[in-house]
């Protein structure tokens, strides 16, 4: 089992939709959950963090936490082909330094 | 500078050729990592410094990979007698608050 698990996609939606990505960690110990954008060819960028169970909104984002279940999500509203790009979680580890990337989710925003 | 910078950006190396692969932290960044990424995974870490300390080399594959950052600043990633399976973009962040990296552009290693 690895340590992050995302659905690799792609998962394609229609411009002004919602896109949904899933991911799941094994880590009991994480605190600290992140979201990173990685455009074709380019770095990872960091768009999302979250700490606590539940919902946090940024912008057009949605991060929801759920560690009992070890579920962390995130949400795209209004999704733009500029959104299209694959999408890294990444759970902080019990140090909370150290970041174990999933293998990311590829969205593909058609207009 | 602004951002993380890395050199060279781009290094193609003959199988068993030793490299070098440079990486400028955003100033003042305590924290310094190394991932490594192949083409359509995500990125597995390689190691982590704490100013010049490396606290964890867990993720470096051989005793072919090895990295030092001197000075706390500066790191330097180097690999040596390269193989065909090292081909991969070598990534290098920064990171003030935990968790939040701040990624170079990479340096994409192809090995022949």
């Amino acid at each position: 089992q690895k340590e992050v698990e995302q659905n690799s996609g792609p998962l394609s939606v229609p411009e002004g939709a919602i896109a949904s990505l899933n991911c799941t960690y094994s880590d009991r110990g994480s605190q600290s959950f992140f979201w990173y954008r990685q455009y074709s060819g380019k770095s990872p960028e960091l768009i999302m963090s979250i700490y606590s169970n539940g919902d946090k909104e940024d912008g057009r984002f949605t991060a929801q936490l759920n560690k009992a279940s070890q579920y962390v999500s995130l949400l795209i509203r209004d999704s733009q082909p500029s959104d299209s790009a694959t999408y890294l979680c990444a759970p902080g580890g019990a140090a909370g330094n150290k970041l174990t990337f999933g293998g990311g989710t590829r969205v593909l925003v058609k207009p | 500078g602004a951002g993380v910078s890395q050199s060279p950006r781009y290094k193609v190396a003959k199988r068993g050729q030793d490299v070098a692969l440079r990486c400028d932290p955003i100033s003042g960044h305590v924290s310094l990592f190394w991932y490594q990424q192949a083409l359509g995974q995500g990125p597995e870490f390689l190691t982590y410094f704490q100013n010049e300390a490396q606290l964890d080399k867990s993720g470096l594959p051989s005793d072919r990979f090895f990295a030092e950052r001197p000075e706390g600043s500066v790191s330097t990633l180097k690999i040596q007698r390269t193989q065909q399976e090292d081909s991969a973009v070598y990534l290098c962040a920064s990171s003030s608050p935990p968790g939040e990296l701040f990624f170079g552009e990479g340096s994409r290693l192809t090995v022949l």
